[in-house]
């Protein structure tokens, strides 16, 4: 059982660049969403989908954008990478039901953009 | 969502009982209360939640007040593995969205 998938594990972007994030999870769950981290500080949503279709922003979208095709995969892009979006990226998923079960977190992609 | 309030520091010897505290007292009537933790960066955990019940799994223990503008997440039995920065978080059924605070980070001394 993967659980919640990231890849890559690790990226240097130079500015200007784009980029995928890949996020997969096999727990056939509908919400998905991804997080930043910055130092010393807790998580940050940018992007959420509470199914295949379907997608919002959170509290700081600006910079990505995200697509929900399928129901395992949520991936986050960044059309054009800034220094300030040097963070530690974190992907998560959660069942929809009606009675509140806990998200599954993935390992993250720490990501440079010089 | 309600906001919460963590201390930013704790030590506790191993083997002790570590309790960790949170203020949320702008919860409403129905918010859980829910508590990660991040070790050395990797991706958060979940520990435990609860709405109004004290609630026990293999984990932690947690104890809301009866008001619960409050709650006190207990480890029984730090062990080293337990250095972590903890997460209280607030979030109500029907939403998504968990706001992370910037927690309490957890220093279990041997």
């Amino acid at each position: 059982n993967a659980g919640v998938t990231q890849t890559p594990k690790f990226q240097v972007l130079k500015t200007g660049q784009s980029m995928t994030l890949q996020c997969a999870q096999d727990m056939n769950h509908e919400y998905m969403s991804w997080y930043r981290q910055d130092p010393g500080m807790g998580l940050r949503l940018i992007h959420y989908s509470v199914g295949a279709g379907i997608t919002d922003q959170g509290e700081v979208p600006n910079g990505y954008n995200v697509s929900r095709s399928t129901t395992e995969d949520f991936p986050l892009r960044l059309l054009s990478a800034a220094p300030s979006q040097t963070s530690v990226y974190f992907c998560a998923s959660r069942l929809r039901s009606t009675v509140n079960t806990e998200a599954f977190f993935g390992q993250g992609t720490r990501l440079t953009v010089v | 969502d309600a906001k919460t309030t963590q201390p930013p520091s704790m030590d506790c010897a191993e083997g002790r009982a570590a309790n960790l505290p949170c203020n949320h007292s702008t919860i409403s009537g129905n918010e859980y209360v829910y508590w990660y933790r991040q070790i050395h960066s990797q991706g958060p955990q979940y520990i435990i939640h609860g709405l109004k019940n004290n609630e026990t799994n293999e984990m932690a223990s947690l104890i809301i007040t009866e008001d619960r503008k409050s709650s006190t997440l207990i480890l029984p039995h730090a062990t080293l593995r337990d250095t972590a920065v903890y997460y209280c978080i607030v979030r109500g059924t029907g939403t998504y969205k968990y706001i992370f605070g910037t927690g309490t980070r957890l220093k279990v001394l041997a």
